[in-house]
């Protein structure tokens, strides 16, 4: 089955900054990689996703890059604001059964 | 996310006692999953269904049970024999492709007295 490594699991930054977190994957056969993102005592929300046929992808300050040869893909955040402090979460869909295999988090705090 | 709805938000139990978790969706999504988060960790997933009258188990499976009767309702008992149940548990759907967007619930916090 797939199986998903996130690091770092915590992350500092001043406010400004860019921050980058990283997931590796083990299932080749692996089509969909979405992002969440959780604020304390709420659920996961969707901030970005992408899928296997294209190497990046952006939404205002947020990218997600993907390199399917290595097994890799990326979160990057521009610009970082106090409200970007949360719990992001990396997936990736287990090519047998569409479910979400995820990456055990990251919490990033934002300094201002 | 709205179309998921979780209940009760906070549901207090008694050590020895089952107790049900409500997970309602109208997204019309084939698959649905339950998850557990303990404080400061990660989802690890309980049981999962792909299909009304079928479900799976996950990761940490003992002490839970689920049913799937109807495509809009997954369930959750967590039973007596769960021996540390206290925890905050999300519901998820998505829909049958394997890149289709997965949407949580809002989530019950339960806690054992």
């Amino acid at each position: 089955g797939e199986n998903v490594e996130q690091h770092p699991s915590t992350l500092s930054v001043q406010e400004g900054d860019s921050a980058v977190i990283k997931c590796t994957y083990s299932d080749s056969a692996s089509n969909y990689f979405p992002w969440y993102k959780q604020e304390l005592g709420k659920r996961p929300q969707l901030i970005i996703d992408i899928r296997s046929n294209v190497g990046e992808k952006k939404d205002q300050r947020i990218a997600v890059t993907l390199n399917k040869t290595a097994k890799h893909f990326s979160l990057h955040i521009t610009e970082t604001q106090p409200e970007d402090s949360a719990v992001y979460f990396c997936a990736a869909s287990e090519s047998n059964t569409g479910k979400l295999i995820f990456g055990q988090g990251t919490t990033l705090q934002v300094k201002p | 996310d709205g179309g998921i709805t979780q209940s009760p938000k906070y549901l207090f139990r008694k050590e020895g006692q089952n107790v049900t978790l409500s997970c309602e969706q109208n997204l019309n999504h084939d698959a649905m999953y339950w998850y557990r988060q303990d404080p400061g960790q990660g989802l690890r997933l309980i049981y999962y269904s792909q299909i009304v009258n079928d479900f799976q188990k996950g990761d940490i499976a003992e002490g839970y049970s689920v049913s799937r009767e109807k495509k809009e309702s997954f369930p959750l008992t967590v039973t007596s024999a769960q021996k540390n149940p206290t925890a905050f548990y999300l519901c998820a759907s998505k829909g049958r492709g394997p890149s289709d967007t997965q949407y949580f619930g809002p989530g019950t916090r339960l806690t054992v007295l």
